[in-house]
């Protein structure tokens, strides 16, 4: 059973829908990201989460709007996507924020698989 | 800019035997982390094995090696008798204090039983 999860692991939504994605971390680690992963390219770093406190933001589009309510959960709200934005994001948490420890490992949940018609 | 490259997107291996996957990396720094992480169909994306560039000495998971050498900027990743459940997409990621994690393209390998 993963440490990492997520919620739901298929979406699929029109480009005037707003929905979120939930992950939950149960390793009682304080730092939380968001990934996007397209096919064939690179998995794509969105956002980062230290102690709730957001601290990174990679250019990602407003119409991704991530939310930290605690260090155990982390959202991703949608609205009026764009087809190009159908991929699968991935949630990961480590136990120390980034750039603190070197040897910080993170751990991935399952992916939401997100289609955008 | 840190990067990280894949040259084999795809790779395939006969059951028992021994491939290699091929990791390469462009950075200016001296102190850092490579990973290798496993994404099977599951879709679970899974830490296979981790080496820290201030150490010479190879890291070893069971039947995963990695082949480090730090002047080329090379980081490859060895599986000996290849399972029917090492069939996944292997992603090589870096790391330094400075900069977020990166990931190269990834390699899909596919065992043949």
């Amino acid at each position: 059973e993963t440490g990492v999860t997520q919620t739901p692991r298929h979406l699929v939504m029109g480009m005037t829908n707003k929905k979120s994605l939930k992950c939950e971390q149960h390793l009682g680690h304080n730092a939380m990201y968001w990934y996007k992963q397209s096919a064939k390219k690179p998995l794509e770093l969105m956002f980062v989460y230290n102690f709730k406190e957001q601290t990174e933001n990679n250019s990602v589009p407003s119409r991704f709007s991530p939310e930290c309510p605690n260090s155990s959960h982390l959202f991703l709200h949608l609205h009026t996507l764009q087809p190009e934005d159908s991929a699968l994001y991935l949630c990961a948490s480590s136990q120390d924020p980034q750039g603190s420890t070197l040897t910080d490992t993170q751990y991935f949940g399952p992916g939401t698989r997100l289609t955008v018609l | 800019a840190q990067t990280v490259t894949q040259s084999q997107p795809e790779m395939s291996v006969q059951e028992a035997e021994t491939v290699t996957l091929s990791c390469t990396y462009d950075t200016s720094e001296s102190d850092y982390y490579l990973f290798w992480y496993k994404q099977p169909p599951s879709r679970q994306m899974i830490l296979v094995i981790r080496q820290e560039a201030y150490k010479q000495q190879n890291a070893t998971e069971n039947r995963f090696s990695v082949n480090f050498q730090k002047a080329a900027k090379s980081f490859s990743l060895k599986i000996s008798d290849s399972q029917l459940g090492d069939a996944a997409m292997y992603f090589c990621a870096y790391r330094s204090s400075y900069n977020d994690m990166c990931f190269g393209a990834g390699t899909r390998l596919t065992v043949k039983p």
